[in-house]
């Protein structure tokens, strides 16, 4: 079965430092990795995804994930944290040998970012 | 393009009536999934069709729910009769097919708030 963890409900950082939002997945085979971001009273919005090729992933908003097959996480990542990005982030996984077109989403986490 | 759009964007009603979404997909999307949101549950997959055609509604939750699409710009969700715990956010979301083996991205409507009491 796929399955997709966002291990902290929260994260909090201070506007100017790095942000890591962590996710880690569970398919058979090979993924497709997503981020998506919600901001309040909206519908969630694309950031970026893995498909194939350079496991550095850049995205919308300054926005970075890594592809790490090893230890079969996609963590969202942002050198310079603004409070703008407060929001609620999801991830979310196919794996490639299912015939289907689901994604499996986590249950997101919640950045705050203080001034 | 203007995205996916859904109305209404509010719903409120009483325990008992009928409820009807709306949704367009992006123009040329051939995939349109609706999910629904909640605190309790988190974001949902209730169903999904391809070229207008449901290809897995194992989401749906039961009879009451039942989803549409006449054509390619246009589906339904319906609710009937509706129960205070569908109070939820319902969105829908288009994507392209799957290309060269990818998945491709899904774009999310705004949402439709329902509250039923």
């Amino acid at each position: 079965a796929q399955s997709v963890a966002q291990p902290e409900d929260q994260v909090n950082v201070a506007e100017g430092n790095p942000l890591t939002v962590k996710c880690t997945y569970s398919v058979s085979g090979n993924p497709y990795l997503f981020w998506y971001v919600q901001y309040p009273n909206r519908g969630l919005q694309f950031l970026l995804k893995y498909i194939t090729g350079d496991n550095l992933v850049k995205g919308s908003y300054g926005f970075e994930a890594e592809f790490n097959k090893s230890q079969t996480s996609f963590h969202l990542k942002k050198p310079s944290a603004l409070v703008s990005d407060s929001a609620l982030y999801f991830c979310a996984v196919r794996g490639r040998s299912y015939n289907t077109d689901k994604l499996i989403f986590g249950t997101g986490t919640r950045l705050q970012v203080f001034p | 393009d203007a995205g996916v759009i859904q109305s209404p964007r509010h719903e409120v009603t009483e325990m008992g009536q009928e409820v009807t979404l709306r949704c367009k997909p992006i123009s040329g999307h051939d995939y349109l999934f609706w999910y629904r949101q909640t605190m309790m549950r988190g974001l949902e997959l209730l169903i999904y069709f391809n070229n207008n055609v449901p290809i897995d509604d194992s989401g749906m939750p039961e009879d009451r729910f039942s989803a549409k699409m006449p054509n390619a710009s246009f589906s339904t969700l319906k609710i009937q009769p509706s129960e205070p715990r569908d109070s939820a956010v319902y969105f829908c979301a288009s994507s392209l097919g799957r290309t060269g083996g990818y998945q491709e991205t899904q774009y999310f409507g705004p949402g439709t708030r329902l509250l039923v009491l």
